[in-house]
This record gives C-alpha cells, structure tokens and sequence, in this order.
C-alpha cells in the first residue's frame, strides 16, 4: 500500500508568509490522483486542489500545487488569516482506495 | 446547491449496532459514487467505504465484513451500517461524494462513539 507522508508536520508562519508544504509518497503515483484538502477546526475537509496542480472551483489563485512522481507541493504565496489550518494530501489507488496524509498543521507564528 | 448531511451518530456500546444516514441535495447519489470517511478525535482522516455504480462496493480492511456502505434512491440517501464495533471506531464519519480520483463536496460530518 502506497503512504503518503506529509511534513513539516507543524508550519508556524505569519500572515503574508510564504507557505510551502510537503507530500511524499512511498512509490510514485500518478498526478491525476493526487489532491489536497483544507480542514479548519470543526468543519468537513474541503478540495483544495485536484490533478495535483488543478484548482477546486472557488479556490484563490494563491493557492498552487505542483509536483510527480513521489514529491508533491502546495503552496501558499501570501498566508491571509483564513488560510491557518490543517492540510491534507490525498491519493487514489486503483482498489480502489483513498489514502491521505497525516496532515500539516499551518498556525499563526 | 449541493448538500450532504448526516445523521445517526451517538453513543453505543462495543459490539453494538448504529445505521448513519447522509441525506443529499442539489445531485441524485445514484448517479454518483459516493465515500464515507472517518477522522478520530485529534487524528488525520481515513477512508471508510465506497460504493460504485452497479452497486460495486468497497472497504478498508479496517471494516471489512463489519460496515455495509448503500444507498436508497428513492430518498436520495446514502447509508453506512456498522455492526460488531469496536472502541477504535470512535470518530467523526464524513461522506463524501467522488469526483473522479478525489472527493469534491462532503458533509459536516456525524459523531460516533463507542464506549461501555
């Protein structure tokens, strides 16, 4: 089974910091099957990206995911105060199964 | 708009029965394959369950042969019957509906907990 292994696994940033997270997986995985997910305390995860670098509708062009292979990226050019959250890569094994991350938490610096 | 909301979590005993409900809007789910997904207090999230068209089906081995994932058509309902649980299925229960290889819109989420 493919594990997705996301770090840091805290990222303390102030707004208007640069954010840049991490998803690696054990074996290389398609593009088309990864995502990453939003999750603020309380709430439901919500689609960020999709395809690895496609951006869910309704998502701000700040947000950019990039990456092949086994190394993925999401980054965040300029954290605003609505962006401090836990996030979550995703990927689709043809079983099929869901896998995610572990999570990185990003909190205010 | 679309909507997911469910219902049925609760406080049941280990071993013990509970049916979740995740009523849709704004879509049918038999036109759609549909997920349930958990999280633990304090933890990452884990895929539960899938269900196909055709009524194709799908487990973690987590729950295999104790969780039935279907849906009633007819209420536009997707439903997660966990039988024999255990303490370590005390989470949040998502569903969560599949857009190809990722999940585009899901439900707050309903609580279960089990414990004596």
């Amino acid at each position: 089974d493919i594990v997705l292994t996301q770090s840091p696994g805290t990222l303390s940033l102030s707004p208007g910091e640069r954010a840049t997270l991490s998803c690696r997986a054990s074996q290389s995985i398609s593009s088309s099957y990864l995502a990453w997910y939003q999750q603020k305390p309380g709430q439901a995860p919500r689609l960020l990206i999709y395809g690895a670098s496609s951006r869910a509708t309704g998502i701000p062009d700040r947000f950019s995911g990039s990456g092949s292979g086994t190394d993925f990226t999401l980054t965040i050019t300029r954290l605003e105060p609505e962006d401090f959250a836990v996030y979550y890569c995703q990927q689709y094994g043809y079983s099929p199964t869901w896998t995610f991350g572990q999570g990185t938490k990003v909190e205010v610096k | 708009e679309v909507q997911l909301v469910e219902s049925g979590g609760g406080l049941i005993q280990p071993g013990g029965s509970l049916r979740l409900s995740c009523a849709a809007s704004g879509f049918t789910v038999s036109s759609k394959y549909m997920n349930w997904v958990r999280q633990a207090p304090g933890k990452g999230l884990e895929w539960v369950s899938a269900i196909y068209g055709g009524e194709s089906t799908y487990y973690a081995d987590s729950v295999k042969g104790r969780f039935t994932i279907s849906r009633d058509t007819s209420k536009n309902t997707l439903y997660l019957q966990m039988n024999n649980v255990r303490a370590d299925d005390t989470a949040v229960y998502y569903c969560a509906r599949i857009s190809g290889s990722y999940l585009d819109r899901w439900g707050q989420g309903t609580l279960v907990t089990v414990s004596s």
